[in-house]
């Protein structure tokens, strides 16, 4: 059974880069593809971007300029990172699974709640 | 970039009754969709994949139809488990971008 636990601050300040880390398990990170997605308070979701074999990564194009995925094969983890930060940008974060072949999301982690707020 | 829309935006139902969802594509996206369902506080989990096929674990009352621009998500018989917001997401963009619909909130009459 994959797991998926995501961790990072809760509360970040505006301007400032937020930086969250999604530990795996069940599965290894360089066999599969990885991908981050939003949900503002109340809205719906939006992808941000994923990361597969040996650390190739695509971004939504609405967000490329800020975001960084990267990954740790070392610790089985995965790292988003999401600069110039707005109010806008606080929502639940989620780390998530693709399914092999089929491109639609199969594993969740419960999601990390950020607020940007000063 | 290929726009989902999702209709109802609410849908009051009564446990036992059918139910039947909508989703659009603003291109087509052959059968390259998928459903989830998303309860409070939890994050979403699959139910249809490819438009049509059920994910592992998901009970018979859920079904999914519909291909190009045009897809529906119907529950036979809605338990009051069934209570939730779903979305809809297409993957035809795939690697470059996934995109999700607004969603249907499904709430008891």
């Amino acid at each position: 059974q994959v797991q998926l636990q995501e961790s990072g601050p809760g509360l970040v300040k505006p301007s400032e880069t937020l930086s969250l880390t999604c530990i795996v398990s069940g599965a290894s990170i360089s066999s599969h593809y990885w991908t981050w997605i939003r949900q503002p308070p109340g809205e719906g979701l939006e992808y941000i971007g994923y990361i597969y074999y040996n650390g190739r990564t695509n971004y939504n194009p609405s967000l490329r300029s800020r975001v960084t995925i990267s990954e740790d094969t070392s610790k089985n983890q995965i790292s988003l990172k999401l600069s110039s930060l707005t109010a806008a940008d606080t929502a639940v974060y989620y780390c998530a699974k693709i399914r092999d072949g089929y491109n639609y999301v199969d594993y969740w982690g419960q999601g990390a709640r950020v607020t940007v707020s000063s | 970039e290929i726009v989902m829309t999702q209709s109802p935006v609410t849908l009051s139902v009564s446990p036992g009754e059918r139910v039947t969802l909508s989703c659009r594509a603003s291109q087509s996206i052959r059968n390259k969709l998928a459903w989830y369902q998303q309860k409070p506080d939890q994050p979403p989990r699959v139910l249809i994949y490819d438009a049509s096929t059920r994910a592992p674990g998901i009970p018979a009352r859920f079904s999914g139809s519909g291909s190009g621009t045009e897809f529906t998500l119907t529950i036979s018989s809605l338990q009051s488990e069934d209570f939730a917001v779903y979305y809809c997401q297409q993957y035809n963009d795939w690697p470059l971008l996934f995109t999700f619909g607004p969603g249907t909130k499904v709430d008891i009459k």
